[in-house]
């Protein structure tokens, strides 16, 4: 069965560090998401790519916060610096693309920020 | 945008009863609505959608039903069983409309089986 793929699974930074997370998704899935998910709570959309253009990006903090997906297919999210409140589990999901609906999470990254 | 409430927060059932987790979303416009199950250390796993064209929807022991005119739906869990015991996730979404399709979740349910 088909999956998305994330690494690392686990980062432990200091705050003021880089960090950068990277995601796989589904093979011929065009659309891809990244999520944040606080402990507690559901995840939250940072930012959606098709192919490789950015659809939505309103909820991502621009200040530190970059995503890419040059080749319309991995994705790599960038937190620079990160600050303490960044620890969360990042996630990223794929979909087949316009005109779909289903959406395919990965087992996302678990950032620890001290 | 989307809100979207979820309750109960926490869920204890004796194995083998039923559980329900009930939603509600703002957006009359949003017309997909998916479950997800997350066990500890995972991500969400999609385990079953309705679409707003329909009222019921059914996969073995899993059930959502959708009321458009109240702005609610609810996930319907029969025999229960251990391995049900997780987090569950509801979301609404505007589908496929596009550049419209994030997913706004709900707080979550932890459902404990009880054995």
């Amino acid at each position: 069965e088909a999956e998305v793929a994330q690494s690392p699974r686990y980062k432990i930074t200091e705050k003021s560090q880089a960090v950068a997370f990277w995601c796989d998704p589904i093979s011929g899935h065009a659309t891809l998401y990244w999520y944040r998910q606080i402990l507690g709570q559901g995840p939250e959309l940072l930012v959606q790519f098709q192919d490789e253009s950015v659809v939505d990006d309103s909820q991502l903090p621009k200040d530190r916060f970059s995503a890419e997906r040059l080749k319309g297919v991995d994705s790599t999210l960038k937190i620079q610096p990160a600050e303490l409140g960044d620890s969360a589990m990042y996630l990223c999901a794929s979909s087949f693309g316009p005109d779909t609906y289903e959406q395919y999470f990965g087992p996302g990254t678990r950032l620890t920020v001290t | 945008g989307e809100n979207v409430e979820q309750h109960p927060s926490t869920l204890s059932v004796q194995e083998g009863d039923s559980a329900v987790i009930k939603c509600t979303y703002s957006d009359s416009a949003s017309n997909y609505f998916p479950w997800y199950k997350q066990e500890l250390g995972k991500g969400p796993q999609l385990i079953i959608d309705i679409r707003s064209n329909v009222g019921e929807k059914k996969d073995q022991r899993i059930a959502v039903t959708l009321n458009k005119t109240a702005k609610h739906f609810s996930l319907h869990i029969t025999e229960t069983q251990p391995e049900d015991s997780a987090v569950y996730f509801c979301a609404a979404s505007r589908g496929a409309d596009f550049g419209n399709e994030k997913l706004t979740f709900g707080t979550g349910t932890r459902l404990t089986i009880i054995p």
